[in-house]
């Protein structure tokens, strides 16, 4: 069974302009969750997605925004970057029920200029 | 808030040596417990999955324990390789501002070097 892929896997943007990243989780996984990981913060949680629902959001400005298809593939949105937007982000996905186990992507490596 | 902790931060040891890594939470209501594996610059392995009302769980050379009352976990790697060398992170699942279904707590993780 293939595992989470993320794309792109690294990406280069500046200042101001907004970026898309993808998601597809693995097959028959209904829930998609994000993280933001930064050698300052940590790994941080922006949030999930179950059956094309947001079911859990974490403390990030409203330029961060997602959506889920209903083939459950995610997509993330960071509008008016900023050089702090500059991040590891990690896609995990879970079948949405117990025992809520994730499972990760290989992240996507975004560097703001 | 569920604050996740682990100690030591790094830790250097030769191929061979049994190991602790702990992980300690702050809110003993916690749904399950989860040990990730991170390579430099690559995404999370899950390793171990331990649910609220287990007390263990083990794969290979790897045991994790849970005491919830405690708010501890530890992961035991026995006869450590250099191959073991990453990250270990633990999450906690708990609740979240009134999502039931919470979500997952990271501590900052533990950075293990094992030399030949």
């Amino acid at each position: 069974k293939a595992g989470v892929t993320q794309t792109p896997r690294y990406l280069i943007k500046t200042r101001g302009q907004q970026v898309t990243l993808s998601c597809s989780p693995i097959s028959g996984h209904r829930s998609v969750s994000w993280y933001q990981q930064t050698p300052g913060q940590g790994l941080q949680f922006l949030f999930e997605y179950f059956s094309e629902t947001q079911r859990n959001k974490g403390n990030f400005p409203g330029r961060f925004s997602g959506r889920q298809f209903s083939n459950s593939r995610s997509e993330m949105n960071v509008s008016t970057l900023e050089l702090g937007d500059s991040a590891l982000y990690l896609c995990a996905s879970s079948l949405g029920g117990a025992p809520y186990e994730q499972y990760f992507g290989p992240g996507t490596r975004l560097t703001v200029t | 808030k569920q604050e996740v902790t682990q100690i030591p931060a790094a830790l250097s040891v030769p191929e061979g040596e049994n190991l602790v890594l702990n992980c300690s939470f702050t809110d003993s209501a916690i749904y399950n417990l989860q040990w990730f594996r991170q390579d430099p610059g690559k995404g999370l392995t899950s390793l171990l999955l331990i649910q609220s009302s287990q007390r263990e769980q083990t794969s290979g050379r790897l045991n994790a324990s849970l005491d919830k009352s405690s708010g501890r976990s530890t992961l035991y790697i026995a006869a450590s390789q250099p191959g073991d060398s990453a990250t270990y992170l633990c999450a906690g699942r708990g609740a979240d501002r009134g999502s039931t279904l919470g979500r997952l707590y990271f501590g900052r993780g533990t950075q293990l070097t094992v030399w030949p």
